[in-house]
């Protein structure tokens, strides 16, 4: 089966800088992505790295190592608005295309 | 606003009652996915549709049962309904069965049960 760990809690100061890992064990790999939620909001897309490397769409950044089963979200200046929790998220392998999320990292950005 | 629509917003209901969750899907978007998310908890997959079929099944009680119709709508059944059934379901839907890693999720139903 899949797994996928994650801090549970980040905390940070506003304008900073928070890296929230993301480790995982799966059966087949076909990537990893990130979702952002406010508290009671729904869970926004925010990035999907297939391939090793860095992805980088304004603040937040994205980083896989595959052969690490390793990853992380990259959050720079950080703004009060970006507390919320992040969830890592990847496809199972086998009966058909469960998409398995991990138990979130709450980040908290203090002024 | 993701495009994705659920309702209703709210459902208060009572143990053994039987309820129904709608979800419209983003214009052109044919896969449908149900999740459930308890209080403090992460996102528990629930089932997967692909034009109107069934393409993956997470944890999903018997008591539940889903289907797509052929306007691509989805409705998740949740009966029998018991105080842990509580929860935040959301609906979320890509553009087609592989998109798995790239979901566009509604605002949301928030099931109460008493």
């Amino acid at each position: 089966g899949q797994s996928l760990e994650q801090p549970s809690e980040v905390t940070a100061v506003e304008g900073a800088i928070v890296q929230i890992n993301c480790t995982y064990q799966t059966s087949g790999f076909y990537g990893l992505s990130w979702y952002q939620q406010h508290d009671g909001g729904a869970p926004t897309f925010l990035s999907y790295n297939a391939l090793d490397g860095l992805e980088e769409t304004g603040r937040f950044s994205s980083f896989l190592s595959r052969s690490d089963s390793y990853g992380y979200l990259l959050l720079q200046e950080l703004q009060m608005k970006d507390s919320a929790s992040y969830f890592c998220a990847v496809r199972e392998e086998g009966g058909g295309f469960k998409t398995i999320f991990g138990a979130g990292t709450r980040l908290f950005v203090k002024a | 606003d993701s495009g994705v629509t659920q309702t209703p917003k709210h459902l208060i209901t009572a143990t053994g009652q039987r309820v129904t969750l709608r979800c419209s899907p983003r214009s052109g978007d044919l896969s449908v996915y149900w999740y459930q998310q308890s209080l403090d908890q992460g996102l528990q997959f629930l089932i997967q549709y692909y034009n109107g079929e069934e393409r993956a099944k997470g944890n999903i009680l018997e008591r539940f049962s889903a289907q797509q119709f052929p306007d691509l709508h989805s409705e998740l059944n949740l009966s029998s309904l018991e105080l842990g059934d509580s929860a935040l379901y959301f609906c979320a839907s890509s553009v087609d069965q592989l998109a798995v890693y790239e979901q566009y999720f509604g605002p949301g139903t928030r099931l109460t049960v008493t």
